[in-house]
Order: structure tokens, then sequence, then C-alpha cells
């Protein structure tokens, strides 16, 4: 099964409009970090926002927000008043804790395009 | 924030000769390096894991053979294409993992980028 899903291979947004980009994991470890990283046309993967299982509050940083639903095991990243420079590809990760410490899992990326 | 450097940024190479890539954490010590691979279009596959001074683990289906890792510093892991093919062209990206980061710190690299002739 796959361990990190993201359904949406592109989106577009309106400039200043604010986006949603999805992410569903699949896990049975109780601890796990969930991540968002942002990968221009340069490729440098830039990280976004963290989420940890037992983080109570929604991650948030600056105009990035993570949803984080816990039994629904999904983890949506909410960009707020768009820009163009956010237009890149966008991909959700996740890190078990208590089996595979160094594993990280990517889903396949969405792209995203800001229109002006 | 945490630099991690990758030499060189982009390569072209002869099919049949072997590629250095090299990995540097510029102002922390990595106890951790991972290697990916990623190919246009698609997502990050994680190729192996190297912890300084010991062997690397691959994944399943990483020629160990092929795609050497080495760790031998705090602050340097390479990756040596051996006798590179057309098919192994690929954006080649590495990261690591400090040394008294936080448990979810992974510092990434700008990428190498590989062609083969």
């Amino acid at each position: 099964a796959q361990k990190i899903t993201q359904t949406q291979p592109g989106m577009f947004v309106q400039e200043k409009e604010a986006v949603t980009l999805d992410c569903t994991y699949d896990t049975s470890d109780p601890s796990y970090g969930l991540f968002w990283y942002k990968q221009p046309s340069s490729g440098e993967m830039i990280f976004l926002i963290y989420q940890g299982s037992y983080d109570q509050q929604n991650a948030t940083e600056g105009r990035y927000s993570l949803n984080f639903q816990k039994a629904r095991k999904s983890a949506n990243l909410v960009i707020s008043a768009s820009q163009l420079g956010d237009s890149a590809m966008y991909f959700c990760a996740m890190r078990e804790y208590s089996g595979n410490f160094n594993k990280f899992y990517f889903g396949s990326g969405t792209k995203l395009n800001v229109k002006p | 924030g945490a630099v991690v450097s990758q030499h060189p940024s982009w390569v072209i190479c002869k099919s049949g000769t072997s590629v250095k890539i090299e990995c540097r954490s510029l102002d922390f010590q990595a106890t951790t390096m991972f290697w990916y691979r990623q190919f246009p279009k698609q997502s990050l596959m994680l190729m192996a894991t190297s912890n300084e001074g010991s062997k690397a683990t691959y994944e399943q289906g990483v020629e160990k053979d092929k795609f050497l890792i080495n760790h031998a510093s705090l602050t340097l892991s390479t990756l040596t294409v051996t006798s590179a093919h057309p098919e192994d062209s690929s954006f080649y990206i590495c990261s690591a993992q400090g040394l008294a980061g936080a448990s979810y710190e992974q510092y990434f690299g700008p990428g190498t980028r590989l062609t083969v002739t």
C-alpha cells in the first residue's frame, strides 16, 4: 500500500486566492511526522511545514498551514494568498519514528500553477 | 539555517565512465545522510541511507555495486555511479540529518543533474 497519497497531479489557483493540496497517509505507527516540501523548477527541496502525530494544534508557518485530521489520516497543505512564486511541485512526506526511523516516504507530488 | 551542498550541480559523462557526487553539510555535523533519485516529473525515490563510519543501507532494487556510497566523515558523503549508462541519467538529491538537531530536521542539498551520453 502507498504510504503517502497525493491525488492531485496538477492544480491551478488564481493569484491571491487560497489553495488546498491534498495528502493522505497510511501508517500503523503511533509516532510519526508529516512534512510538506516545495520543489521549484531549479530542483531544490524547500521545507515548508511539519506536523508531529502528537501535536494537538495544526501547524502554521506564515502563509502555510497544515490541516491535520488524524482520524482520517490526512494532512492537507493550505496556502493562503497565493503568489506567482508559489508555482512549483509540492511533495507531502512522512517519517515513522518507531519503525524504520531513517525512512522518509514521499508522495507523488502536486504541480501547482498560480495564475496572474 | 543548516546548509547542505552538492557538487557538481550538473554533470555530463560518457557511457561506461564513473561519476562521483559529493554531499556536504556545511555548518553542522550529519550523522545520517540520505540519497534520493528523481526522474522527471516524478517523486523522490530513496536509494540508500548512510551513517558516518558504517556501510550504507540500500533500498530494495538499488544495486550496491553500481551506486557506491561512502560516508567517511560527519560532513561528507559521496555517491559514485560506476559504469554509468544512459538509464542512470537522473536528478540525484542528498539530504542530511543533524547530530544535535530536532528529530524531524532533514536538510536537502540542491541536487545534481546527471546526464549519461
